[in-house]
C-alpha cells in the first residue's frame, strides 16, 4: 500500500482563504520533506521539517513524528500558490537518505 | 536557496540510443541523487550516491542504468540502451549531509521515439 498518504487530492480555493493540506505516513519515519511543484514540473523545497512547527511567511507545516502525519498550512492564498504541493518521507534508517513522495496535493487558487 | 542545475532540460532519442543527464548539483554537497517522474504521476526514487559509490538503489534503476560523478563534475546519469518506457522527468537532488534537505534540480524531460 501506500507508504504517503496526502489528503486533499486536489482543493479549490479563493483568493484570500486558507488551505490545510496533510499528508500521513504508514511507517515510521526520520525525517520529512514539503515541496512546491510548479506547473511547469520544477520543485522548489519548502520546509525539511523532522518534528515540531516551522514557519515561513504564509506558510506552517507541523510534522508530529509519533502520529506519522505533517500538515502544511496556507494562509491568506494567493493566485501564484497555485500548483502541486508534495510531500516525501525519508525513513531507510541509514544515513543515507531516499525519499518516498506522495501523490501530491494539487492547489487551485481562483481571484 | 542553492541552486541545482540540469542539462539539458529536454531530450528527446530514438529507442535504443544512449543518453546521458547531467547535474550540476549544490557546490559543497556531497550526497547526490535521480528520481523519475512519469507525467501525471508520483515522483520515484531511482538511485544515491556518495563518496564515488551508488549506496542505494530502486528496482527502478535498471541494469541499463549507471550513474558517476567524475573528478567533482557533473554528476551524471546515463541509460543505454534506451527504451519508450524511460520516457520521464529526471530530476537530480543534492543534499550536504546523507538525512538533510534535498535541493531539486528542474528536471530533463527525456521523451523516447
Amino acid at each position: 500500500g501506500q507508504q504517503v498518504q496526502q489528503s486533499p487530492a486536489s482543493l479549490v480555493l479563493q483568493e484570500g482563504e486558507n488551505a490545510e493540506l496533510q499528508c500521513n505516513f504508514s511507517t515510521s519515519l526520520n525525517s520529512m520533506q514539503w515541496f512546491y511543484q510548479r506547473p511547469g514540473g520544477s520543485l522548489v523545497s519548502l520546509f525539511y521539517n523532522p518534528s515540531g512547527t516551522k514557519q515561513s511567511g504564509r506558510l506552517t507545516s507541523t510534522t508530529v513524528i509519533k502520529e506519522r502525519r505533517s500538515s502544511l498550512h496556507i494562509s491568506s492564498s494567493q493566485t501564484t500558490d497555485s500548483g502541486t504541493y508534495l510531500c516525501a518521507m525519508e525513513n531507510s534508517g541509514g544515513s543515507n537518505a531516499k525519499l518516498t513522495f506522495g501523490k501530491g496535493t494539487k492547489l487551485s487558487v481562483k481571484s | 536557496g542553492p541552486k541545482v542545475l540540469q542539462i539539458p532540460s529536454h531530450q528527446i532519442i530514438d529507442m535504443g540510443q544512449m543518453v546521458t543527464l547531467n547535474c550540476d548539483p549544490v557546490s559543497n554537497h556531497l550526497y547526490f541523487y535521480w528520481y523519475k517522474q512519469i507525467l501525471g504521476q508520483q515522483m520515484e526514487f531511482l538511485v544515491n550516491f556518495y563518496n564515488g559509490k551508488v549506496m542505494e538503489k530502486s528496482k527502478l534503476f535498471k541494469d541499463q542504468f549507471s550513474v558517476e560523478r567524475p573528478d567533482g563534475s557533473y554528476f551524471t546519469l546515463k541509460i543505454q540502451p534506451t527504451a519508450l518506457e524511460d520516457s520521464a522527468v529526471y530530476f537530480c537532488a543534492s543534499s550536504l549531509e546523507g538525512v538533510d534537505t534535498q535541493y531539486f534540480g528542474p528536471g530533463t524531460r527525456l521523451l523516447v521515439l
